[in-house]
């Protein structure tokens, strides 16, 4: 199994520039996640799918959109893209919730200049 | 609300020295508690939950409500114990709330 995926690892974007980061998972887990980690602030939670076709907001979910068409993918999207977006961005995925571990990607550095 | 405080932003040990990574939580119900940790140029991870009383890599942590805090500890730490060490909070939803982190060095 490849776990969670991320792509792209890394990616410098233009203020108002648009893009789409990609997370996929193939252990069959029906909640997904997605977060940013800023430095020193820990992770914050953007949005969150409990299946294919739900999703729902986190702690910062401003400029950002999530769609969930298929159980193994969970796109974020960026339609304008700004400076105060610059963070690292992780997705994770685990089976039901209730304890049970996150299992996180790799990780998405992005830069908004 | 849900809130995690982890105050210690760096600690720094001596290899064979006891560490205790702090976690404070603010939660009115029952929590699950949680350490994720992320050593240097891997994945954030699961070290250890507190619903499985389990002991991962010499760590434990112990749920104490009373002082609603969910500690890390290690009797002697090892130079690969050097990590990013996140507590996170699951109260009530799918939703994991994590602290900011404590960024341990366990020096030779």
């Amino acid at each position: 199994n490849a776990g969670v995926t991320q792509t792209p690892k890394f990616r410098i974007l233009k203020i108002g520039q648009s893009m789409t980061l990609q997370c996929a998972q193939d252990m069959n887990h029906n909640y997904m996640y997605w977060y940013r980690q800023d430095p020193g602030m820990g992770l914050k939670l953007i949005y969150y799918s409990v299946g294919a076709g739900i999703t729902d907001k986190g702690e910062v979910p401003n400029g950002y959109n999530v769609s969930r068409s298929t159980t193994e993918d969970f796109p974020l999207r960026l339609e304008l893209a700004a400076p105060s977006q610059t963070s690292v961005y992780f997705c994770a995925s685990s089976y039901r919730n209730s304890y049970n571990e996150q299992f996180f990607g790799p990780g998405t550095r992005l830069t908004v200049l | 609300a849900q809130r995690v405080t982890q105050p210690e932003k760096l600690l720094s040990v001596f290899k064979g020295a006891p560490v205790e990574l702090k976690c404070n939580y603010s939660y009115s119900g029952s929590p699950e508690l949680f350490w994720y940790v992320q050593y240097s140029r891997q994945r954030l991870q699961l070290l250890l939950r507190h619903i499985s009383r389990e002991s991962i890599k010499g760590f434990t942590a112990d749920l104490n409500k009373g002082e609603t805090s969910f500690h890390l500890k290690k009797p002697f730490a090892q130079e690969e114990d050097s990590a990013m060490y996140y507590c996170a909070l699951k109260g009530g939803s799918e939703k994991l709330v994590f602290g900011k982190g404590t960024k341990l060095t366990v020096n030779p």
